[in-house]
């Protein structure tokens, strides 16, 4: 089936510093497209959401970019804290309600 | 409380043992949803609920059964169980009036087959 990735693995920022979560994603009748927060122990916890008709969402300190021509998603956090330490999961949403989840990338913000 | 309650949070069991998982949820949330997570890996739909009488395999449903007994309460079951099932389990709830991707997360059941 069709699949969503993550350019890294692994992501190291400073405190301060802006981040940016890459995913790559292939199904081209995604509605939706997601972030979502892992931290350790917990469930995931959703961050923000996309429509595929749209390129750009912002929440608090966080936005989101959909470029469809090339099939991206990107999650920008502004001015990371060490609280943001977790692990980031994108997911498309197809046929109206299931998400296809990426293997995540485990973000780590060292002061 | 949690919205959405797993019981239980560790279980550590032996291959060939019947096994279930139960989630509540006091959302109010028609659709719920077994996932199963692996290490370094994302999460799988396993099975997914819409309402009590309607209940569909997702992209991993062999092995598991389910039972929605209620609005409220959607429970995973594995019959048999072996050591590959070894995993994360999170059950989940949506709004389909909400119109958005948003799942809501229960905190997880870890679940150890020797």
């Amino acid at each position: 089936g069709e699949s969503v990735g993550l350019h890294l693995p692994t992501l190291s920022v400073q405190e301060g510093d802006n981040s940016i979560i890459n995913c790559a994603y292939s199904n081209s009748a995604s509605d939706y497209f997601i972030w979502y927060k892992q931290e350790s122990g917990k469930g995931p916890q959703f961050i923000i959401d996309i429509r595929s008709n749209m390129d750009k969402r912002q929440g608090q300190r966080v936005t989101v970019l959909l470029n469809k021509t090339v099939k991206h998603l990107s999650l920008q956090i502004a001015a990371t804290q060490p609280g943001d330490s977790a692990v980031y999961f994108c997911a498309e949403r197809y046929s109206g309600y299931a998400l296809n989840f990426g293997k995540g990338t485990s973000l780590l913000v060292t002061p | 409380d949690a919205d959405v309650t797993q019981t239980p949070r560790n279980r550590i069991t032996k291959t060939g043992k019947r096994i279930m998982l139960e989630c509540s949820q006091t959302k109010g949330h028609d659709r719920m949803y077994w996932y199963r997570q692996d290490p370094g890996l994302g999460l799988q739909l396993i099975y997914y609920s819409f309402d009590v009488k309607d209940i569909n395999k997702g992209e991993i449903s062999d092995g598991y059964s389910v039972s929605r007994q209620a609005q409220a309460k959607f429970s995973l079951s594995l019959e048999s169980a072996i050591p590959n099932q070894t995993a994360l389990y999170f059950c989940a709830t949506s709004d389909p009036t909400l119109n958005t991707g948003e799942l809501f997360f229960g905190e997880g059941s870890r679940l150890t087959v020797l």
